[in-house]
C-alpha cells in the first residue's frame, strides 16, 4: 500500500513553455501533498505544501506565480512550471501524507530538462 | 530556518559499520526521519525517531537525542548496494508536518 505515482517521469521542453507534472496517491487519500525540487548532488528543497481544496503554502523564495500548484482532489496534485527556463531544469519530487500518519510517501520523481 | 547538518561524504569498507551523524535545531521539532536515496531515484524511508533512544531495524539503526538536537544512522555489515545518499530530515510541529531535509551524506562503500 501507500503508493504515489508521478507523471511524466521525464520531460524535455523548450524555454518559455509550460509543463505540468501530476502526483497521484494510488491507494490512499492524501490530505496533504508536498512538492520538492532537487538539483544535482544537492538535497531535497521543499517548494510548497498543498492541502486538498485550499491554496498551497509556498516556502520562502519560491515564486507562486511561476510554480502553480493545484490540489483538486484527495488523490491528485499538479505542479505547473510556467514559462520554464533552463535554470528550472531539476528533479521534481512529490510526496503525500495521510492525516492520521506521520509518514510521507514519495513519488518516483520527474526529471525536467528545459532547453 | 532549520539548520540541519550532516557530513557531505563518507567512505567505508564492505562488511564494516558506519555512523552518519545529523544535528538539527530543536525549535518546533516533532520527529526525525532518515531516508536513503540512490542517484536519480526518489528517497526511500529508513527510520523515524520521535523519542530519545535507539531504534533498530535489521542492519540499520537510528538514534535520537532530543535535548541535544542530535541523531545518527548506523549501518552494519555494509554491502556495496548501500552506496547511496542518506538524508536526515526534521519534521516540524506545524499543521502540515512538513519535512526539512539536510544536505545529505553521500556514502561510498568500497570492496
Amino acid at each position: 500500500g501507500a503508493v504515489v505515482s508521478q507523471h511524466p517521469s521525464r520531460v524535455i521542453c523548450k524555454s518559455g513553455t509550460s509543463v505540468k507534472i501530476e502526483c497521484r496517491s494510488l491507494d490512499f487519500q492524501a490530505t496533504t501533498m508536498f512538492w520538492y525540487r532537487q538539483f544535482p548532488k544537492q538535497s531535497l528543497m521543499l517548494m510548497a505544501t498543498s492541502n486538498e481544496g485550499s491554496k498551497a503554502t509556498y516556502e520562502q523564495g519560491v515564486e507562486k506565480d511561476k510554480f502553480l500548484i493545484n490540489h483538486a482532489s484527495l488523490t491528485l496534485s499538479t505542479l505547473t512550471v510556467t514559462s520554464a527556463h533552463p535554470e528550472d531544469s531539476s528533479f521534481y519530487i512529490c510526496s503525500a501524507r495521510v492525516e492520521s500518519s506521520y509518514e510521507q510517501y514519495f513519488g518516483p520523481g520527474t526529471r525536467l530538462t528545459v532547453t | 530556518g532549520q539548520n540541519i547538518d550532516q557530513p557531505t561524504e563518507m567512505t567505508a569498507t564492505e562488511g564494516a559499520i558506519v555512523q552518519i551523524n545529523c544535528t538539527y535545531q530543536t525549535s518546533g521539532f516533532n520527529g526525525l526521519f532518515w531516508y536513503q536515496q540512490h542517484a536519480g531515484e526518489a528517497p526511500t524511508f529508513l527510520s523515524y525517531n520521535v523519542l530519545d533512544g535507539l531504534e533498530e531495524k535489521g542492519r540499520f539503526s537510528s538514534f535520537l537525542s532530543r535535548s541535544k538536537g542530535y541523531s545518527y544512522l548506523l549501518l552494519k555489515e555494509l554491502q556495496m548496494k548501500d552506496s547511496a545518499s542518506y538524508l536526515c530530515a526534521e519534521q516540524l510541529m506545524d499543521s502540515s508536518y512538513k519535512l526539512i531535509f539536510g544536505s545529505g551524506t553521500r556514502l561510498l562503500v568500497r570492496p
